[in-house]
């Protein structure tokens, strides 16, 4: 089983902040990631795939990097709408999993 | 605009089996894998497995040889039995299209206890 690790688990920001949040793949995955937001008490939402690009209707402070075992997320200035909990997951090959997920707190 | 709406029982006693469906409404029925996932209170994402028209399956390992999926095309439907549950089985239960999962129910919560 592929094991997808975030860092940071939480991460406290003001709006207007830089936002970057890391996974890693404990194998290769090439570039077979997405990124979802999650709000309390609501179905995660797509933003990314494919590791960097953008799904329709995503914001463009959006913006998603990396191949092989580590990517990232990045939030290029931090919306109040953006203070949510974020998912990375990989679907490489027969199996999918999720990281433990990164909460993003008002500073 | 492609909806999803799933349902099944709330409750369960342990060892009981834990059965939910999810019908699709709109876009293609043909044309992708049907997941479902489940998120334990106050926790992360867990993908439980995958299926899609023909019924083809993919599962996770981890729960594999308690998960039923199914499909009936004629009615645009998928479900989901997983047996012998215990309370580590409490969760929001949520079904999904695609790989990338970009369609989700609505999320039922199913508690397990005695």
């Amino acid at each position: 089983d592929i094991q997808m690790t975030q860092s940071p688990s939480t991460l406290s920001a003001s709006v207007g902040d830089r936002v970057t949040i890391t996974c890693r793949a404990s194998q290769s995955i090439s570039t077979w990631l997405a990124w979802y937001q999650q709000k309390s008490g609501k179905a995660p939402k797509l933003l990314i795939y494919k590791a960097s690009n953008l799904e329709d209707g995503v914001p463009s402070r959006f913006s998603g990097s990396g191949s092989g075992t580590e990517f990232t997320l990045t939030i290029s200035s931090l919306q109040p709408d953006d203070f949510a909990t974020y998912y990375c997951q990989q679907y490489s090959g027969y199996s999918r999993s999720f990281g433990q997920g990164t909460k993003v707190e008002i500073k | 605009q492609v909806q999803l709406q799933q349902w099944g029982a709330g409750l369960l006693k342990p060892s009981e089996t834990l059965s939910l469906t999810c019908v699709v409404d709109g876009g293609s029925f043909s044309g992708y894998y049907w997941s479902w996932l489940r998120q334990p209170p106050g926790k992360g994402l867990e993908w439980i497995g995958e299926i899609n028209h023909s019924g083809s399956t993919n599962n996770n390992p981890s729960l594999k040889s308690r998960v039923t999926m199914s499909v009936d095309k004629s009615k645009n439907q998928f479900s989901l039995k997983l047996s012998s549950v215990t309370a580590a089985d409490t969760a929001v239960y949520y079904c999904a299209r695609g790989l990338l999962l970009q369609y989700w129910g609505q999320g039922t919560l199913v508690t397990v206890s005695s």
